[in-house]
């Protein structure tokens, strides 16, 4: 069964960094597209990047290019994305999700929340 | 970048109606949108893939069309299940964005 877990509640101060897991059972997270996207409280989806199968490629928001990076540890089937200088307005549910092909998002983690506040 | 404008940002229906929910892209994206489902507390869920394509496990009450710059979600028969919030979303070009939601409620 194809699932993702996500690492806990995160909080951080302004200017801070954060980074977050996402590990995969059931599937070769290799073969898969991951994509990062972000809820804030009640606000809609913000899509970040892309980590494409093989080589692998990486793929940004250019909102998100200067302080992103999305990495996979093939040992562990992880996948992580880590963020620096947090700002408030990086408050939010932080969710992974893979699918096998452009335009599948039929898995997703349970989201991780990250709260920036001094 | 893309923008993707869903209307309504929110709607009331009944159980049992047909309700429909449009997305437009500011530019043309084929048939390269999804469409998600998402419930308070929980994560996406993918219904619709290629505009048109049920996702597996979704049932055929929901249902897709359009291409280029206009497209549809249509939902017959709402249940009580079917509360929630809809987003489209265009993978057509980078950055991928989304809709800003429709919020369906009794």
């Amino acid at each position: 069964q194809v699932h993702l877990v996500q690492s806990g509640a995160e909080v951080r101060e302004p200017g801070a960094s954060v980074r977050i897991s996402c590990k995969a059972s059931g599937f070769t997270f290799t073969t898969y597209y991951i994509h990062w996207v972000r809820q804030a409280p009640g606000q809609g989806l913000e899509w970040m990047g892309v980590l494409n199968p093989g080589a692998p490629t990486v793929i940004y928001a250019q909102k998100f290019q200067d302080r992103v990076t999305m990495a996979r540890e093939t040992s562990t089937s992880t996948v992580y994305i880590e963020m620096g200088s947090l700002r408030s307005e990086d408050t939010a549910v932080y969710y992974c999700t893979a699918g096998e092909f452009h335009g599948d998002y039929s898995t997703w983690g349970q989201g991780t929340l990250v709260t920036v506040s001094s | 970048d893309i923008q993707m404008t869903q209307s309504p940002s929110s709607l009331s229906a009944s159980v049992g109606d047909r309700v429909t929910i449009t997305c437009r892209a500011s530019q043309g994206i084929r048939n390269y949108l999804v469409w998600f489902q998402q419930k308070p507390g929980e994560a996406p869920k993918s219904l619709i893939y290629a505009a048109s394509t049920l996702q597996s496990g979704v049932p055929s009450k929901f249902s897709g069309s359009g291409s280029g710059t206009d497209f549809t979600l249509t939902i017959s028969g709402l249940q009580p299940e079917d509360f929630a919030s809809y987003y489209c979303h265009q993978y057509s070009s980078h950055p991928f964005t989304f809709g800003g939601g429709t919020k369906v409620e009794i």
